[in-house]
């Protein structure tokens, strides 16, 4: 079946250190795109790209970075610069400009 | 920048009874409107969309919006709701001159009793 497959599920993260969610699709998607979650605030886009090596920054890039060296495979580092990381992660991806995104099962960080 | 706003953060209803969140957006020019739904437990999916032609769109199980270009909105409805629709349902707008960036609204989380 294709989709979107998020991995881990749940990650922890000790204060200073950086740590990158895995995003990889098979839908053979251009653009990809992670959000983050949090109660009452909806989803906030963080990094998207419509094309292997290639990404823009969305609302509340600082503190995160992306690559795009595939084109099934987005990852996304948490860095220590993000001083709020505990959230819930979601990735997608849509088959073009103003399509209907597909979303994985995210990924849940917390900080130890 | 353009924003979403859904009023509803809270609602909840008895099986049967009608369902309406509503949804407003800032932006003034062309935009995609899409509704989505996480149940417990699983991803986010596709509700129903709405990219141009007739303003009244129906979705997956007996949802519809309609968008009403004057006011902003793109309201979501059932007519008659089920203990299975418990879930938190989101909008979001996809404004044309925005790139292929989607902002969401802040969600409404919905709980059926049965």
């Amino acid at each position: 079946d294709g989709g979107i497959t998020q991995s881990p599920k749940y990650l922890f993260r000790k204060e200073g250190q950086n740590v990158t969610l895995s995003c990889e699709q098979n839908l053979n998607h251009d653009a990809m795109y992670w959000y983050r979650q949090d109660p009452g605030q909806g989803l906030r886009l963080i990094y998207y790209s419509q094309i292997v090596n290639d990404f823009q920054k969305g609302d509340i890039a600082e503190g995160y970075s992306v690559s795009r060296e595939k084109k099934e495979s987005f990852p996304l580092t948490v860095t220590s610069a993000q001083k709020n990381p505990t959230a819930f992660y979601l990735c997608a991806s849509s088959q073009g400009t103003f399509q209907p995104q597909h979303f994985g099962d995210g990924t849940r960080l917390s900080i130890l | 920048a353009q924003s979403v706003s859904q009023h509803n953060h809270h609602v909840i209803l008895s099986e049967a009874a009608s369902l309406e969140l509503g949804c407003n957006y800032s932006y003034g020019g062309t935009v995609n409107l899409f509704w989505y739904v996480q149940y417990p437990g699983q991803h986010l999916q596709l509700l129903l969309k709405y990219f141009s032609g007739d303003p009244l769109v129906k979705g997956i199980k007996g949802f519809e919006a309609e968008f009403i270009k004057s006011k902003f909105s793109f309201n979501l409805r059932k007519p008659s709701v089920q203990w299975s629709d418990t879930a938190e349902y989101f909008c979001a707008v996809n404004a044309h001159n925005a790139g292929n960036m989607l902002t969401f609204g802040g969600g409404t989380r919905l709980m059926v009793k049965p």
